[in-house]
């Protein structure tokens, strides 16, 4: 059974950046068919899609937010990971990491974790 | 403000039907499909139905997911209190500034 798992710091000062890293286990990330994405939810709010990794490295992000992101890979850790450069309060967020099957649906999630944008 | 437009919030009692409308545009649901997420309280959202009326395995078929133009539903048959939470539709976006995966508000689903 496939699972990620979020990790990171959870208490971020404005104008930092915040990184993140999502482990997967019970699968490789190098398998081909996949791409793997970051997905945030505001405390009370709904999802937005941050972008999306390839297993070849190749990157793709939400243009809202493209300026501020960049998704890594290391498949000799089989994770890949989360910058958010110039963080301010608006970024704080429950932060999932997910698989896509190349289809535009995620059909694994990690469990989420908890970022706070504050001084 | 979500690009996807649902109703913020749905009811019904054991038993009944209910359904959930999701409105978009041309350049998301209308060319794209469309997926419903299920996300109980304090958990990730869970997958119900992707290529607008697919469901994966273990999703049972009370769910299910239709397309119309630019605005799907998602109908949900014999409520059960477990079935209570927030529903959220996604589609890929083929923006002017970019292709993006967008959701809606979410709906919250209260079983009285």
């Amino acid at each position: 059974q496939l699972q990620l798992q979020e990790s990171g710091s959870g208490l971020v000062k404005p104008s930092q950046t915040l990184s993140l890293t999502c482990a997967v286990s019970g699968g490789s990330i190098s398998s081909g068919g996949y791409s793997w994405s970051w997905i945030r939810q505001p405390p009370g709010k709904g999802l937005e899609w941050i972008g999306y990794i390839y297993h070849s490295g190749s990157t793709y992000y939400n243009p809202s937010l493209k300026s501020r992101v960049t998704i890594s890979v290391d498949r000799s850790k089989n994770q890949f990971s989360l910058k958010l450069s110039s963080v301010t309060a608006a970024d704080t967020a429950v932060y999932y990491c997910a698989r896509e099957p190349r289809e535009g649906y995620f059909d694994y999630w990690g469990q989420g974790t908890l970022v706070t944008v504050s001084s | 403000q979500s690009v996807l437009t649902q109703p913020p919030s749905a009811s019904g009692t054991p038993g009944q039907r209910v359904t959930i409308s999701c409105s978009g545009s041309s350049s998301n649901i209308g060319s794209n499909y469309v997926y419903w997420y299920q996300q109980l309280p304090g958990t990730a959202p869970k997958l119900l139905i992707y290529r607008n009326n697919q469901r994966p395995s273990g999703v049972p078929d009370r769910f299910s997911g239709s397309k119309s133009g630019t605005s799907a539903s998602l109908a949900i048959s014999g409520l059960r209190s477990e079935d209570e939470a927030d529903y959220y539709c996604a589609a890929w976006d083929d923006s002017l500034s970019g292709p993006r995966v967008v959701f809606g508000g979410g709906t919250k689903l209260t079983v009285l």
